[in-house]
Formats: structure tokens, sequence, C-alpha cells
């Protein structure tokens, strides 16, 4: 069965540091993968994905086979981005989504 | 375009009642789920759909049912509420697998 691994559920930075929220998968064959945010009382949306390698926010994830990983990253993190972050996976009509991880940005 | 939207957004519910939670989307996906995201705890699929007429379990299907007669609504019905159903229930829908997905606000559900 499909899995996806977030091993910090709570990751706490102070404004301007860097961070780096992880994931990993378990799909073997070519998987689609995407984070998403969602801020206090808001809906979930979608931060990025990895086939359009863009940068949302400040906001970047590579997808590394080898390590099938798809870490979050930004360099000098913002209070804004205290919020849940989930990592999805998709293959065939199913989807997947990590526990998520509550990021908190202190000033 | 209102996107995704569900009703309620707030329900109280007394153990053995039962309600529909509605959702609704105006995209013309073909693709429609129902979560729901306990306290602390990441989303769970309960049930998804491809498409009008067809629906499949996710993980957590035990205590829902779902219909999906157009192509816009997807209504998560519980039949026999249960302290255990208490939780934020979110739908969302997208054009196919690995497309962006569009969620509802979600409906908050007690049950007590």
């Amino acid at each position: 069965a499909q899995r996806v691994t977030q091993p910090e559920k709570l990751l706490s930075v102070f404004k301007g540091a860097p961070v780096e929220l992880k994931c990993n998968y378990s799909y073997s064959g070519s998987p689609e993968l995407f984070w998403y945010v969602q801020y206090s009382r808001q809906r979930l949306q979608l931060l990025l994905r990895h086939i359009s390698r863009e940068s949302i926010k400040g906001f970047t994830a590579d997808l590394n086979k080898g390590e099938t990983s798809f870490h979050l990253k930004k360099p000098f993190a913002q209070e804004e981005d205290s919020a849940m972050y989930y990592c999805k996976e998709t293959s065939g009509s199913r989807l997947t989504f990590g526990e998520g991880t509550q990021l908190t940005v202190n000033p | 375009n209102a996107g995704v939207t569900q009703t309620p957004k707030f329900r109280i519910l007394k153990i053995g009642q039962s309600m529909t939670l509605q959702c609704a989307q105006d995209m013309n996906h073909n693709y429609m789920y129902w979560y729901r995201q306990d306290p602390g705890m990441g989303l769970k699929l309960i049930y998804y759909s491809v498409g009008a007429g067809i629906t499949d379990k996710g993980e957590v299907p035990n205590g829902y049912n779902v219909s999906r007669s157009t192509t816009e609504d997807f209504p998560l019905r519980l039949e026999l509420a249960a302290p255990s159903q208490t939780s934020v229930y979110f739908c969302a829908s997208s054009l196919g697998v690995g497309l962006l997905t569009f969620f509802g606000q979600g409906t908050r559900l007690t049950v007590v």
C-alpha cells in the first residue's frame, strides 16, 4: 500500500531561519507529489507540485527518487508561514496524504 | 465559480442520529473525495468517486455511505452517528488524479 511519511508532527523555528519539512513516499513507480497548506481556520490549498518545479511563497520542493523524498524547504521562514503542511502522493485513482506537520514560526 | 461548497459548516448530533453532509462543485470535476481530519491527525480518505455513478471505499469507510448521482454532487451520509465520528470533514474535487485538488471549507461535526 502507498504510504506517505511526514516524520515531524510539530516543527518550530524562528523567523528568518531556514525550514525543511520532510516527506517520504513509498510508491516505487512514477509518483505525483504535492504539498498542501492549511492556514488557521482556512481550507486546504495547494502549495506546490513537483511536476511544475515552481517556487511558491518562497517554498521549493525537489523530488529525490533515490531517497524517495519530497522535502519542502524555505531559506527564510516568515511568521505567516505558520500553518499545517501536508504532503500528498497520487497514483492510479488513489491519493494518500501524510499525517501533516504543524509549522510554527516564532518572532 | 464557487469551487467546492460544503454544508453545513457546523453540526452537533446525538448518538444514533443520522445526517447528510452535502458537497457540491461547479468545476465539472470527475473526481470527488471525502476526508476526515481528527485532532492532531492527518487526513483520512473515507470514500471517493471517479465519476457519476461510481464510488469506492477509502481508508476509513465504516459508518458512512456516499452516492454520486450527478457530476456536481457527492453527499456523505452518516446513518447511526457515533462519538468516534466526531471530526472535521473535508470534501474535495479534482479533474483527474495528479491534477489540482480543490477543497471545501470543512464541516465540523460533534457527536454527543
